[in-house]
């Protein structure tokens, strides 16, 4: 059985780090596509960042070159440091397992085309304020 | 791309269908996701590739695209369909999701 499991989210003052895990069990992410997506409690989602299998990252402008995500095969976890956190930073944070649609498996795609979240974790919360 | 949902709340009966709609701010082909959330959880895959059903989830979900037009349709509405519904693109970053379109049962 697919699991994830977030833990790392907390209160911390703006232009802090944090950096949140995600466990993952029932997969290897090795060989995975995986993403964080956000939310802002009560409000709508907002995809941060992706990391491919060949770890390749791709970031929303809005964390990028502030955030990095990264993979710990050892650990079969899925990480995201967090620098320079702003109060806007502020939200669920959510890991996912990501995979290609078919009709990218089997065509030429342009790299960001065609990938879907299929499992996601009960997410972690961060809260930046002074 | 921008998303943008309609409406962002509906509240219909048992046994009614739904349809809500995601326009985007340009064209592009089915590569679009939807979502389902309830209160508390994480979201919960329903359809890609803009009408393909994920493993699992009821056929009286299903999904559909005209031009920039991307619709979800909820069919026999059920007391568990209660929940937050989103469009997501991907077919570009990034990758944007739709505000939400709440679902209530009467």
């Amino acid at each position: 059985e697919v699991q994830l499991v977030e833990s790392g989210g907390g209160f911390v003052q703006p232009g802090g780090s944090l950096r949140l895990s995600c466990a993952a069990s029932g997969f290897d992410v090795t060989n995975k596509y995986m993403s964080w997506v956000r939310q802002v409690p009560g409000k709508g989602l907002e995809w941060v960042a992706v990391i491919y299998t060949d770890d390749v990252p791709h970031y929303s402008d809005s964390v990028k070159r502030r955030f990095t995500i990264s993979r710990d095969t050892s650990q079969n976890k899925l990480h995201l440091q967090m620098n320079g956190l702003r109060a806007e930073d502020t939200a669920i944070y959510y890991c996912t397992k990501v995979f290609r649609g078919s009709y990218c498996r089997v065509s030429t795609c342009n790299t960001d085309q065609d990938y879907y979240s299929d499992f996601w974790g009960q997410g972690t919360l961060v809260t930046v304020s002074s | 791309i921008q998303m943008t949902q309609s409406p962002s709340s509906v509240s219909a009966s048992v046994g009614d269908t739904v349809t809500i709609t995601c326009r985007a701010s340009r064209a592009f082909s089915s590569y679009l996701a939807w979502y389902q959330q309830k209160p508390g959880k994480a979201p919960n895959l329903l359809i890609y590739e803009a009408s393909t059903l994920q493993s699992g989830v009821p056929a009286r979900f299903s999904g559909s695209e005209s031009g920039t037009e991307f619709t979800l349709t909820i069919s026999s509405l059920q007391p568990e369909d209660s929940a937050t519904y989103y469009c997501q693109q991907v077919e570009s970053f990034p990758w944007t999701f739709g505000q939400g379109t709440k679902v209530e049962i009467k």
